[in-house]
């Protein structure tokens, strides 16, 4: 069971603009910054965004992140049939000693 | 360019041990830190602990305490990663990646912006 709570799937269909949410708890996103990693089949994780809503260099303005309290979603505009892909929010976590925590993954499917 | 290039797949039986190699190239080794992720089949990412390359300080995810060692080479500019006692819930594909830092407004905030292609450990009897 992960740490961040994501919803195990979502879907849309080219041109629409689709969301993933993540929630978390004070000890990790409320005290601490968002990542989101993009992970295509069979590939590894991707820089998607960093600190909340920043956009690595390379990455497409249709992504976007933002942040509220305990949660933080991504947001995908103009969505393409290669979006599809998994979704991991991640943030460190102050409990205990410390930590790196993620969420369980959201699977989108562009229909 | 920059790249972080692991060892191959290995197999193993329970109760061994398993050392996964990850040589970074294209940037300057000892200014980032370096962590380990890993990925069982079908499921999500889970953090395994992080270590300095500059100094060699490390610091571990309570699951793995005991059992994970990680270690680097500044002479290859590889990093290693020794996970002993396995078992079967270990099977998974092992990542190395490096953590990119930002100071903002006095804040060092981190994201991993390289990742190894990724190593598939199985233990199987």
């Amino acid at each position: 069971q992960s740490v961040l709570t994501q919803p195990p799937s979502a879907s849309g269909t080219p041109g629409q603009r689709v969301t993933i949410s993540c929630s978390g708890s004070s000890s990790n996103i409320g005290s601490n910054t968002v990542n989101w990693y993009q992970q295509l089949p069979g590939t590894a994780p991707k820089l998607l965004i960093y600190s909340n809503n920043q956009r690595p260099s390379g990455v497409p303005d249709r992504f976007s992140g933002s942040k509220s309290g305990t949660s933080a979603s991504l947001a995908i505009s103009g969505l393409q049939s290669e979006d599809e892909a998994d979704y991991y929010c991640a943030a460190w976590d102050d409990s205990l000693n410390g930590s790196w925590v993620f969420g369980g993954g959201t699977k989108l499917t562009v229909l | 360019q920059v790249q972080l290039v692991q060892s191959g797949a290995e197999v193993k039986k329970p109760g061994a041990s398993v050392k996964v190699s990850c040589k970074a190239s294209g940037y300057t080794f000892t200014s980032y830190y370096m962590h380990w992720v890993r990925q069982a089949p079908g499921q999500g990412l889970e953090w395994m602990g992080i270590i300095n390359p500059s100094g060699g300080s490390t610091s571990y995810a309570q699951k793995f305490q005991g059992r994970v060692t990680m270690t680097r080479d500044t002479s290859t500019s590889t990093v290693y990663m020794e996970l002993s006692s396995l078992r079967s819930e270990d099977t998974a594909v092992y990542y190395c990646a490096r953590e990119n830092v930002v100071v903002v407004a006095a804040t060092a905030l981190g994201a991993f912006d390289i990742w190894g292609q990724g190593t598939m450990v199985t233990v199987s009897s």
